[in-house]
């Protein structure tokens, strides 16, 4: 059974950087066609896509975001690593973690989905 | 970038009835790479429909996906108590991958 989790601060300044970590069980970063993803969800509002890395360390950014995303992976404790630039207010939300597979050009939406982590943008 | 609207915002039915949620697409949805998930207060979303008319493990047979190309359809034939939550379609074939506002299932 495949199991994500979110962890980081939950307040961040104004102006700050932010990073999330996202721990995997029950398959490995490093496993052929293995991909994690980025999701978040603004208090009442619809979700947002951020950006996937691959199992090989391929990765794909939102257009809206890049520039002050970064995305990594730590093979070595199967986490995924988020780290955000210039921390807004507008940036307070739910940020997920999400599984997914891309096998030979066959692509997989995400599941499962992490808990999720708030994080909240304030000073 | 591909823009998904839901229709409608918000649903309200009573239990046992017949559910149809609308995602329509700006343009055409590759490979019919076209998702549905189901998220309720304080939780992640669920994976429903994959492949625009795959059901996701453990997903009850009242929950049907159909369509392709520019227009797609999640029906729930009889709706269960635990069925009123919000839905999202969501497509995962063209970047940057979009998700629609979602439509919000209600009691009656």
């Amino acid at each position: 059974q495949i199991t994500l989790k979110e962890s980081g601060p939950a307040v961040v300044k104004p102006r700050q950087p932010v990073t999330l970590t996202c721990a995997l069980s029950g398959v490995s970063i490093s496993r052929h066609g293995v991909v994690v993803g980025w999701i978040r969800q603004s208090p009442g509002k619809a979700l947002e896509w951020l950006g996937d890395i691959s199992w090989n360390d391929d990765k794909w950014y939102s257009p809206s975001l890049r520039g002050r995303l970064t995305i990594m992976k730590d093979a070595s404790k199967n986490e995924v690593v988020l780290t955000m630039t210039n921390m807004d207010p507008v940036d307070t939300a739910t940020y997920y973690c999400g599984h997914k597979s891309r096998v030979f050009g066959v692509v997989t939406p995400f599941d499962p989905w992490g808990p999720g982590t708030q994080v909240t943008v304030s000073s | 970038e591909i823009v998904l609207t839901q229709s409608p915002g918000t649903l309200s039915l009573s239990p046992g009835e017949r559910a149809t949620l609308s995602c329509r697409a700006s343009q055409r949805v590759s490979s019919s790479y076209l998702a549905w998930y189901q998220q309720k207060p304080g939780q992640a979303p669920r994976l429903l429909i994959y492949g625009a008319s795959t059901r996701a493990i453990g997903i009850p047979d009242r929950f049907r996906g159909s369509g392709s190309g520019t227009d797609f359809t999640l029906t729930i034939s009889r709706l269960e108590p635990e069925d009123f939550a919000v839905y999202y379609c969501h497509q995962y074939g063209s970047s940057p991958l979009t998700f629609g506002r979602g439509t919000r299932l209600d009691i009656k």
